[in-house]
Order: C-alpha cells, then sequence, then structure tokens
C-alpha cells in the first residue's frame, strides 16, 4: 500500500487529454511538499517529466502539465500519442516517521 | 550532463549482504548541488525509495529498510554504495541508482536486477 495513491491505468486514444492522479494526505503533499512525475517507458528507468508540481525539464514536451491542490496532484497529458505509453510515477516527501521520499504505485497509460 | 552506472552482484542469497556501487561520471559526487540515491523496483511492482547520501555523508533511509540498510560514499572514486543485509526473496528487484539537486531524481542509472535465491 503506497503512501501516495494513483490509479492502476490509465487510457485515451491517440489526440485526447487524459490525466492521471496522485493523492496523498497532510504529512506528505498536503504539508506543502512538492510533488514530481516520472515516465517510465517498458524496459528503461524512470525518467523525470515534471519537478516542482509543474516544472518541466529541459526536452519534455508541452503536452505534459503537472498541477497540485491541497492533498493531491495531476499530471495531465494532451495530444496523446502511442509514444506516451508508459508507466507513470508521482514522488513527494512525507514528513511522518523521521521523514522520508515516497512514489506513488505507478499508473500504467494505454493509449488505444 | 551526469551519467550512473549500477554495478555489482546479479544473484545474491537469502541471509546474505546485497552490495552495489554506483559510478557517476560527468560531475563531482562531492558537489553540494546533489544528494544521491537508491531506488529499487521488484519485479512487475512500482518504485521503491531506499535511500539517499550527501557527499559529507550524512544519510537518508527508507524506515522500512533502515534496520538493513547503508549507503556510504567514496569521494575519490566518485561512487557511492549500498548495503542491504539478510536479503530475502522479497529483495529481489531492479536496483537503480540516481541523483537528485534537491528533492527528485533527475538522473537515473540503468538498473541492475538482482535475484535473491540459492
Amino acid at each position: 500500500q503506497s503512501v501516495l495513491t494513483q490509479p492502476p491505468s490509465v487510457s485515451g486514444a491517440p489526440g485526447q487529454r487524459v490525466t492521471i492522479s496522485c493523492t496523498g494526505s497532510s504529512s506528505n503533499i498536503g504539508a506543502g511538499y512538492d510533488v514530481h512525475w516520472y515516465q517510465q517507458l517498458p524496459g528503461t528507468a524512470p525518467k523525470l517529466l515534471i519537478y516542482g508540481n509543474s516544472n518541466r525539464p529541459s526536452g519534455v514536451p508541452d503536452r505534459f502539465s503537472g498541477s497540485k491542490s491541497g492533498t493531491s496532484a495531476s499530471l495531465a497529458i494532451t495530444g496523446l500519442q502511442a509514444e506516451d505509453e508508459a508507466d507513470y510515477y508521482c514522488q513527494s516527501y512525507d514528513s511522518s516517521l523521521s521523514g522520508f521520499w515516497v512514489f506513488g504505485g505507478g499508473t500504467k497509460l494505454t493509449v488505444l | 550532463q551526469l551519467q550512473l552506472q549500477e554495478s555489482g552482484p546479479g544473484l545474491v542469497k537469502p541471509s546474505e549482504t546485497l552490495s552495489l556501487t554506483c559510478t557517476v561520471s560527468g560531475g563531482s559526487i562531492s558537489s553540494s548541488s546533489y544528494y544521491w540515491g537508491w531506488i529499487r523496483q521488484p519485479p512487475g511492482k512500482g518504485l521503491e525509495w531506499i535511500g539517499s547520501i550527501y557527499y559529507s555523508g550524512s544519510t537518508y533511509y527508507n524506515p522500512s529498510l533502515k534496520s538493513r540498510v547503508t549507503i556510504s560514499v567514496d569521494t575519490s572514486k566518485n561512487q557511492f554504495s549500498l548495503k542491504l543485509s539478510s536479503v530475502t526473496a522479497a529483495d529481489t528487484a531492479v536496483y537503480y541508482c540516481a541523483s537528485s539537486p534537491g528533492d527528485c531524481y533527475d538522473y537515473w542509472g540503468q538498473g541492475t536486477l538482482v535475484t535473491v535465491s540459492s
């Protein structure tokens, strides 16, 4: 059971918009800690997609965007493309116990 | 840009200690701008943060693994290492090393599969 909750799967047709949610609590996202998003293509290492809730590293298309509100965050992908099919993970910091970094359980995006 | 590469045995026996090393190139591990971390992913499952280290030696561990984990840094070799003791089959995973400018991980190694089996 992950501290950050993501839907196991989402899907969309090419060109459509999809969103992936990441729900936390008052000890992580709700405490004001930043949320980051990673894309993991099959058989590869995760790649940083969004950092600091809504910032894109150089080279990440502006089709990807992030937002955060209260105890949740969201990743939106517009103009869905076949190559977007991947696993997506959110990540934040949790201040419970002695404090630690946490990942969501991951969401499998299928492009129909 | 930074490049990270994991190395170490791909097979470890139950109850023994898993040892991995991450070699950093393209930058100094002594940089005050970075933390260095280990993340693992069991086959078919999600990511789990193991721990991080600062070049000064300050360490931060996942509470669920803290009793078994040691992360260290060797600035002379531009490397940092992971030791996980008393391993079981549940520790079978792809182990990634990664760099962190704060609390996200911006550069990752390719990952190395470690299987715990007799």
